[in-house]
């Protein structure tokens, strides 16, 4: 089965800095790799998804890349604010079953 | 709007005790996920459903069952509660594997063994 790795398990930034977390994945049929955040007390939500057809995607101050090759994806978050400070997980996902294989997660701190 | 919804915020069961964990999605979606989170462990699959009486075992699905009547609904059972099974539960749904998109989470459920 897949084995989704991640690091750094937790990181602290001052506002305003740029924050980058790493995945990597063990199957190469993975081809679906979501991000979520999960703030205290609450549940994990989707912010951004990449599929392998696309090496980057970015929406406003968070971007997420892709090298197929490699098998690693990458989620960076550039002007962090205190409202980014959360649980960070990302996950791979194939299109034969739609499990997701979840990584342990970056707890990301902004400080103001 | 895409809404799962747990049956309880908080639960405290006794060991031994046998434990129902309720999911209910509104969104008719195929797939349906019971996830375990535990500090530093992450989220791991302990059942998935891909259609009614359908259900697959995850990663660690040792001490639980699962049940899915209907398409909505999908249930998470501890046969026989134990301290080691205190945690976080959330359940999560997707559309299905073709279309291959994002899995919404319910809002947690956490229990307390004791």
């Amino acid at each position: 089965g897949e084995n989704v790795e991640q690091h750094p398990s937790t990181l602290s930034v001052q506002e305003g800095d740029s924050a980058v977390i790493k995945c990597t994945y063990s199957d190469s049929a993975s081809n679906y790799f979501p991000w979520y955040k999960q703030e205290l007390g609450k549940r994990p939500q989707l912010i951004i998804d990449i599929r392998s057809n696309v090496g980057e995607k970015k929406d406003q101050r968070i971007a997420v890349t892709l090298n197929k090759t490699a098998k690693h994806f990458s989620l960076h978050i550039t002007e962090t604010q205190p409202e980014d400070s959360a649980v960070y997980f990302c996950a791979a996902s194939e299109d034969t079953g739609n499990q997701f294989y979840f990584g342990t997660g970056t707890s990301l701190t902004v400080i103001p | 709007d895409v809404k799962v919804t747990q049956s309880s915020r908080y639960l405290v069961k006794r060991t031994g005790e046998k434990v129902f964990l309720e999911c209910v999605q509104d969104m008719d979606h195929e797939n349906m996920f019971w996830y375990r989170q535990d500090p530093g462990l992450g989220l791991r699959l302990i059942y998935f459903s891909y259609d009614v009486k359908m259900k697959e075992k995850g990663d660690i699905p040792e001490g639980y069952s699962v049940s899915r009547e209907k398409k909505e609904r999908f249930s998470l059972i501890l046969e026989s509660a134990s301290t080691n099974q205190t945690s976080m539960y959330l359940c999560a749904s997707s559309v299905d594997a073709i279309l291959q998109t994002e899995a919404f989470f319910g809002q947690g459920t956490r229990l307390t063994v004791v």
